[in-house]
C-alpha cells in the first residue's frame, strides 16, 4: 500500500499567517491527492482535490500544490475559523490517509 | 438536503457483531461509489471498505478482511456495514463518504456512529 506521511504533526500559528503543510507519497500518485479539514467531533470537510483544483465553497486562501510524491497545502493568511486537523489522502490506489497536521493557536 | 446519516453504532463485546446503515438523500444514491472510513479515539482517518454504485465491485481495507461486509440497497438509498468477529482495535467513529462520482475523493461525508468494542 501507498504511505502518506504528514509534516510537521503540529503546528503554531497565529491568525494572519500564512501556513503551508506537506505531505509525502511512498510513491507516485500522480495528482490524485486530497485535502481535508477536520474539527473536533465533525466530519472531514474536503477541500482540495486532484493536488490543486478548489472545492466548491472553499475560501481562495487556501490551495494546494504538488505532483508524484511530494504535495503542499498552503493557507495565504490564517483564519480563526482554520484552526482544525488537515489530512492528506491519496486516492491512487487504494485509498490511504495522512497521519493529519493539527493547526493549532499560537 | 444532501446528506448522509450514519446509526447502528454502540457498545459490543470482543467477538461480536454489529451492522452498520447509512441513510442517503438529496442526491442520486445509485449513481455514486461509497465508503466507509473510520477513525479512532484521537486518532488518524483509516479507509475501511469501497462498494461500486451497482455493488459489483467491493474492496476491503486489510484490516478488516474477512470480518467485515460492505453492501447497499439502491432501492433504499442505504449503505450497510455489516461487522464481525469485532476486536478493541475496531473501537472508532465510522463515517459514511460519498466518492465523487468513481474518481476517488470523498466529497459528502456524514457525521459519524461511533463503535465501542470493550467488555
Amino acid at each position: 500500500d501507498i504511505q502518506m506521511t504528514q509534516s510537521p504533526s503540529t503546528l503554531s500559528a497565529s491568525v494572519g499567517d500564512r501556513v503551508t503543510i506537506t505531505c509525502r507519497a511512498s510513491q507516485s500518485i500522480s495528482s490524485w491527492l486530497a485535502w481535508y479539514q477536520q474539527k473536533p467531533g465533525k466530519a472531514p470537510k474536503l477541500l482540495i482535490y486532484k493536488a490543486s483544483s478548489l472545492e466548491s465553497g472553499v475560501p481562495s486562501r487556501f490551495s494546494g500544490s504538488g505532483s508524484g510524491t511530494e504535495f503542499t497545502l498552503t493557507i495565504s493568511s490564517l483564519q480563526p475559523d482554520d484552526f482544525a486537523t488537515y489530512y492528506c489522502q491519496q486516492y491512487n490506489s487504494p485509498w490511504t490517509f495522512g497521519q493529519g497536521t493539527k493547526v493549532e493557536i499560537k | 438536503e444532501v446528506q448522509l446519516v450514519e446509526s447502528g453504532g454502540g457498545l459490543v463485546q470482543p467477538g461480536g457483531s454489529l451492522r452498520l446503515s447509512c441513510a442517503a438523500s438529496g442526491f442520486t444514491f445509485s449513481s455514486y461509489e461509497m465508503n466507509w472510513v473510520r477513525q479512532a479515539p484521537g486518532k488518524g482517518l483509516e479507509w475501511v471498505s469501497y462498494i461500486s454504485s451497482s455493488g459489483s465491485t467491493i474492496y476491503y481495507a486489510d484490516s478488516v478482511k474477512g470480518r467485515f461486509t460492505i453492501s447497499r440497497d439502491n432501492a433504499k438509498n442505504s449503505l450497510y456495514l455489516q461487522m464481525n468477529s469485532l476486536r478493541a482495535e475496531d473501537t472508532a467513529v465510522y463515517y459514511c463518504a460519498r466518492d465523487n462520482y468513481g474518481v476517488g475523493y470523498f466529497d459528502l461525508w456524514g457525521r459519524g456512529t461511533l463503535v465501542t468494542v470493550s467488555s
